[in-house]
């Protein structure tokens, strides 16, 4: 079955400044991968997805990159604010089925004023 | 329009009791899923329906059982709870374009 690696787990930077977190994934079969966010104390909320037919996409600060054939992808946060302080994860799937869903273990991001 | 709504939020048991965790979405999707989530570990499918009158095993099923109610409903149950059971649970239902929706989780400790 399909394995998502995360790094870091956590990550530290001072305000202004960019943050990048990578993730692999295993199954080639895999062609949707979307990025969560979760603030303390809330569900997880998607911030960014791509899908396999695509390399790159953007949404004002953050981005998210894809290199199939090295089955890794990474999001990628420009001018960080204290409020994009939060755990990350990524996933993996296989499109038009939500119930492989495969979550990386999560990164902690602090933002340091 | 509330989205996901899960109860309760939080709920400390003890070995052996039983509960059953309620999760509710008014966006008229067809599937919605039960995750479980423990440090270091990401998010972790227990049980999900793929729609009404359905329901299947996740990665992590043992000491749980689940009903899909209706379209809006799907309850997670504890039968006999054990330590290990000790997590943060969430509820989602899938909407358009993949997009999970998540609740905002119940904090278990079963002690």
């Amino acid at each position: 079955g399909e394995n998502v690696e995360q790094h870091p787990s956590t990550l530290s930077v001072q305000e202004g400044d960019s943050a990048v977190i990578k993730c692999t994934y295993s199954d080639s079969a895999s062609n949707y991968f979307p990025w969560y966010k979760q603030e303390l104390g809330k569900g997880p909320q998607l911030i960014i997805d791509i899908r396999s037919n695509v390399g790159e996409k953007k949404d004002q600060r953050i981005a998210v990159t894809l290199n199939k054939t090295a089955k890794h992808f990474s999001l990628h946060i420009t001018e960080t604010q204290p409020e994009d302080s939060a755990v990350y994860f990524c996933a993996a799937s296989f499109s038009g089925y939500g119930q492989n869903f495969v979550f990386g273990p999560g990164t902690r991001l602090s933002v340091l004023p | 329009n509330a989205g996901v709504t899960q109860t309760p939020k939080f709920q400390v048991l003890k070995t052996g009791q039983s509960m059953t965790l309620q999760c509710a979405q008014d966006m008229n999707h067809n599937s919605m899923y039960w995750y479980r989530q423990d440090p270091g570990m990401g998010l972790r499918l227990i049980y999900y329906s793929a729609s009404e009158g359905t329901t299947d095993k996740g990665e992590v099923p043992n000491g749980y059982n689940v009903s899909r109610l209706n379209k809006r409903e799907f309850s997670l149950r504890l039968e006999s709870a054990a330590p290990s059971q000790t997590s943060v649970y969430f509820c989602a239902s899938l909407g358009g374009s993949e997009k999970l929706f998540f609740g905002s989780g119940t904090q278990l400790s079963v002690l």
